[in-house]
């Protein structure tokens, strides 16, 4: 059972413009969501997270959006850049206890910005 | 700035062949994990060692062994090789956040192995 999904496989954007990457959940006792960015060749890295008793963190371009109702949520990029092209996973946890750093991640969404 | 520093990057292995993961982290992290990323099923956690000394079984543990050797080094064992073992293997190790209340991993750059 899928716990973090994330729906769109790939996402193609123009460069200057918002991209959006959205991922659903379904453990209610999740209480912390991360984004995680990757290029090719190299390991998972850090981007932006978000407790669940915010509803939106930003940073610079990024942002996330929690819908906690709805069980969802959102990376916001903007402006896009070449740069940005990378696989992008989100990812949960429910923090407290033995819960330490184990996230549930998501399928993982390829964005694709182009010049 | 080494961070997490993994080996082998590539592996080719047979059918009942086994072979170790090497994993050392220069950040003083107490937690290190081992993921297993394959095509359209994201990254699964194999196991974790939450502090020197202890070790726990993670999603899908099954056909895998680690050792904490000691607080930098964190190994994963595959003793008798099957080809639903391919796939791309990342190490981690994680800090705890106080303000945030949560881990935030750091990642190796993967090991990927081939078995046939």
């Amino acid at each position: 059972d899928q716990q973090v999904k994330q729906n769109s496989p790939s996402l193609s954007v123009q460069e200057g413009r918002i991209s959006i990457l959205n991922c659903d959940y379904t453990n209610s006792m999740f209480d912390y969501f991360l984004w995680y960015k990757k290029y090719p060749a190299e390991g998972p890295t850090f981007l932006i997270s978000i407790s669940s008793i915010k509803d939106k963190n930003e940073d610079g371009r990024f942002t996330v959006f929690l819908n906690k109702s709805a069980k969802h949520l959102s990376l916001h990029i903007v402006p896009s850049q070449p740069g940005d092209s990378a696989v992008y996973f989100c990812a949960a946890l429910k923090r407290g206890g033995t819960s330490y750093g184990k996230l549930t991640f998501g399928q993982g969404t390829i964005l694709t910005v182009h010049p | 700035n080494a961070g997490v520093t993994q080996t082998p990057k590539f592996q080719v292995l047979k059918t009942g062949q086994s072979m170790t993961l090497q994993c050392a982290q220069d950040m003083n992290h107490n937690s290190m994990y081992w993921y297993r990323q394959d095509p359209g099923m994201g990254l699964r956690l194999i196991y974790y060692s939450a502090s020197e000394g202890t070790t726990d079984k993670g999603e899908v543990p099954n056909g895998y062994n680690v050792s904490r050797l000691n607080k930098r080094e964190f190994s994963l064992r595959l003793e008798s090789a099957a080809p639903s073992q391919t796939s791309v293997y990342f190490c981690a190790s994680s800090s705890w956040i106080a303000s945030s209340g949560a881990n935030v991993l750091t990642f190796g750059a993967g090991s990927r192995l081939t078995v046939l």
